[in-house]
């Protein structure tokens, strides 16, 4: 059972235009939300966060909105820039103490 | 700063064999968390190490177990490995023992088992 899902395997998008990845989670006790990216050979780093108890954070190029009567989240960036090419994963937690995450988008910005 | 470091980086094993992977955590971070994360999958919650007990645990069964020791390193020992335990194995160290604390990765290690 996929608690947390990511329905896009990848995505392609030009440089200097926005990417969108987007998450859906199915259990209503997660209250605390995270993207992170991942480069190969390396391992996951955190980009942000965002508390059920906001709908918007943001820093710098990337901005993440939460939708919790939808149960979804979405990550933005803008302008995507090549360094920006990487696995991006969603995770969520709640009262359990463990990062549950979805499968990853694999986001690649062509110049 | 030493970022979270992993050994070995690549491991082959056969069936049936136990295998230890070490994490050191960063600078400064009481717990450590690991992670099974198998091919096109997201990493997986095994378990989670603070000050030295045993934290939470995610749904493995009891061959997979774990140490921390007083200066905050951890192991993950599997027994009796089973060909569906091929995958990166990744640790993340915090300063918190709570999910809100920001984990921060190793490079993992990379279980063959055959």
């Amino acid at each position: 059972d996929q608690q947390v899902k990511q329905n896009s395997p990848s995505l392609s998008v030009q440089e200097g235009r926005i990417s969108i990845l987007n998450c859906d989670y199915t259990n209503s006790m997660f209250d605390y939300f995270l993207w992170y990216k991942k480069y190969p050979a390396e391992g996951p780093t955190f980009l942000i966060s965002i508390s059920s108890i906001k709908d918007k954070n943001e820093d710098g190029r990337f901005t993440v909105f939460l939708n919790k009567s939808a149960k979804h989240l979405s990550l933005h960036i803008v302008p995507s820039q090549p360094g920006d090419s990487a696995v991006y994963f969603c995770a969520a937690a709640g009262s359990a103490r463990q990062l549950t995450f979805g499968s990853g988008t694999q986001l690649t910005v062509l110049p | 700063e030493t970022g979270v470091t992993q050994s070995p980086t690549h491991l082959i094993k056969t069936r049936g064999q136990q295998v230890t992977l070490r994490c050191s955590s960063q600078s400064g971070h009481n717990t450590v968390s690991w992670y099974q994360q198998a091919l096109g999958q997201g990493p997986q919650f095994i378990f989670q190490y603070y000050r030295e007990e045993e934290n939470g645990r995610g749904n493995f069964p009891p061959r997979f177990s774990g140490l921390q020791f007083p200066n905050y390193s951890s192991e993950l020992n599997v027994n009796a490995l089973e060909l569906d335990d091929s995958a990166l194995y990744l640790c993340a160290s915090s300063k918190g023992g709570t999910q809100r604390d920001t984990q921060y990765f190793g490079p993992g290690t990379r279980l063959t088992v055959l």
